[in-house]
C-alpha cells in the first residue's frame, strides 16, 4: 500500500513549450502533496507545497507563474512547467501525506519515482 | 536556516563490511531526524526516523541515534549486503513532525556494495 506513481517517468519536449506532470496517491488519500527538483548529485529542493482545494505555496526563488500547481482531488497533483527552457531541465519529484486514520501508516510522507524532464 | 550535511558517496564496501554514513544538521530547536533510501528506479523510502534526543531509529538492520549534543545522525550496519546498495539521504523536519510537514533533505550518499 501507499503508493504514489508519476506520468511521465522520463518527457523531452523543445524550448518554449509547457509539460504537465502528475503526481497520484493510487492507494490512498492525501490533503498535502509536495513537489521537489533534484539536480545531479544533489539534494532534493521543495519548491512548493500544494494542498487539495487551495493554492499552493511556494518557497523562495520558486517563479510560481511559471511552475503551476494544481491539487484538484484528494489523489492528483500536477505540475505544468511553462514555457519551458534548458534550464529547466531537470528530476521532479512529488510526495504525498498520508491522511491520519486510514489502515496505512498516518504519519508518513510517500514519494513518488520522479519525472526527468529534458527541455532541448 | 535549518540545513543538513552528510559525507559525500560514492561509498564502496565489501559485502558484510561494517557501514557508517555520517550525517550532522543545524536547525532551530528539535527537529525530528530521518533518513531515505533510493534504490535504482524507485521512489524514496523511509528507511527509519528519530523524533527526540537519544532515540534510536532502526530498521532492517540499520540503526541512527539522535544526537543532540553533536547535531549528529549517523547511520550504521553491521553488516552490509548487495541489496542494501543504494543512495540514502539524511533529512530533518521541524519540532512537531506530521506527515504534512516540509522535510529539509541531505545532498544524499550513493551506497555500491561489492558482492
Amino acid at each position: 500500500g501507499a503508493v504514489v506513481s508519476q506520468h511521465p517517468s522520463r518527457v523531452i519536449c523543445k524550448s518554449g513549450t509547457s509539460v504537465k506532470i502528475e503526481c497520484r496517491s493510487l492507494d490512498f488519500q492525501a490533503t498535502t502533496m509536495f513537489w521537489y527538483r533534484q539536480f545531479p548529485k544533489q539534494s532534493l529542493m521543495l519548491m512548493a507545497t500544494s494542498n487539495e482545494g487551495s493554492k499552493a505555496t511556494y518557497e523562495q526563488g520558486v517563479e510560481k507563474d511559471k511552475f503551476l500547481i494544481n491539487h484538484a482531488s484528494l489523489t492528483l497533483s500536477t505540475l505544468t512547467v511553462t514555457s519551458a527552457h534548458p534550464e529547466d531541465s531537470s528530476f521532479y519529484i512529488c510526495s504525498a501525506s498520508l491522511i491520519a486514520g486510514g489502515p496505512l501508516k498516518g504519519n508518513e510522507q510517500f514519494f513518488g519515482p520522479g519525472t526527468r524532464l529534458t527541455v532541448l | 536556516g535549518d540545513s543538513v550535511t552528510q559525507m559525500e558517496g560514492p561509498v564502496t564496501l565489501s559485502e558484510e563490511a561494517f557501514l557508517t554514513i555520517n550525517c550532522t544538521y543545524t536547525a532551530t530547536g528539535y527537529p525530528s531526524l530521518f533518513w531515505y533510501v533510493q534504490y535504482p528506479g524507485e521512489g524514496l523510502q523511509l528507511l527509519l526516523k528519530a523524533t527526540k534526543a537519544d532515540d534510536k531509529g532502526s530498521n532492517k538492520g540499520f540503526e541512527a541515534t539522535y544526537r543532540k549534543e553533536t547535531t549528529s545522525f549517523h547511520l550504521e550496519k553491521g553488516s552490509v549486503q548487495v541489496s542494501d546498495s543504494a543512495v540514502y539521504f539524511c533529512a530533518l523536519s521541524g519540532p512537531g513532525y506530521s506527515s504534512a510537514s516540509k522535510i529539509i533533505f541531505g545532498s544524499g550518499t550513493r551506497l555500491s556494495i561489492r558482492p
